[in-house]
């Protein structure tokens, strides 16, 4: 069965500084990822995804993620962090299933910014 | 806005009832998908149904139940409701059956008193 680890809780970054998501997975297969925000009271929203190809996937809102396969992670960046980036964050691992899919989601990861 | 409409946007409720969740998917989308958010639990994946299809089943407990109707709607039920079903419920469609990203909804915020 697939997994994902995010071993931060919260993270606070002050405005303009750089930012690093982390993100482990675990999957017997070759994964497809995704990272996802949620505001609150609001559903979550795609950022980028990794299907396969370009290790270094680009997304919305200026964040990039890079799949690294040696060591099951797939890290989110952004180089400069503006105060509506506050928001909860999510890795997603999807499993290639028969004939369905699903999404297991790690546990979350809390930003602050600070001004 | 991701396409993605789900009703109501609140529910609540006693425990031992029985209410409907609705999901309309983004328009071309075949896949319907349901989550639950939780505090204790995250975001758990509850199941999914392909052109009227049940295609992927994840921990759903027997008191709950889906469909997804011709017109591609979905609708949850869940009955017998306890206090631990308080949660945000998640609908999400995408395209195909499998290796595709999914578009999540706006959620139903369930309370159970």
């Amino acid at each position: 069965a697939q997994s994902v680890t995010q071993p931060d809780i919260h993270i606070t970054v002050s405005e303009g500084a750089s930012l690093e998501l982390r993100c482990n997975y675990s999957y017997g297969a070759t994964p497809y990822l995704f990272w996802y925000v949620q505001s609150p009271g609001q559903g979550l929203q795609l950022l980028l995804k990794y299907f396969s190809g370009d290790t270094l996937v680009q997304g919305i809102k200026g964040f990039e993620a890079e799949f690294k396969r040696s060591q099951s992670s797939f890290n989110l960046r952004k180089p400069s962090v503006h105060w509506s980036d506050a928001a909860e964050y999510f890795c997603a691992v999807g499993a290639r299933e028969t004939s369905g899919s699903r999404l297991t989601f790690g546990e979350g990861t809390q930003l602050t910014v600070n001004p | 806005d991701s396409g993605v409409t789900q009703t109501p946007k609140h529910l609540i409720t006693a425990t031992g009832q029985r209410v409907t969740l609705r999901c309309s998917p983004r328009s071309g989308d075949l896949s319907v998908y349901w989550y639950q958010q939780s505090l204790d639990q995250g975001l758990q994946f509850l199941i999914q149904y392909y052109n009227g299809e049940e295609r992927a089943k994840g921990n759903i407990l027997e008191r709950f139940s889906a469909q997804q109707f011709p017109d591609l709607h979905s609708e949850l039920n869940l009955s017998s409701l306890e206090l631990g079903d308080s949660a945000l419920y998640f609908c999400a469609s995408s395209v195909a059956s499998s290796y595709n990203e999914q578009f999540f909804g706006p959620g139903t915020r369930l309370t159970v008193l």
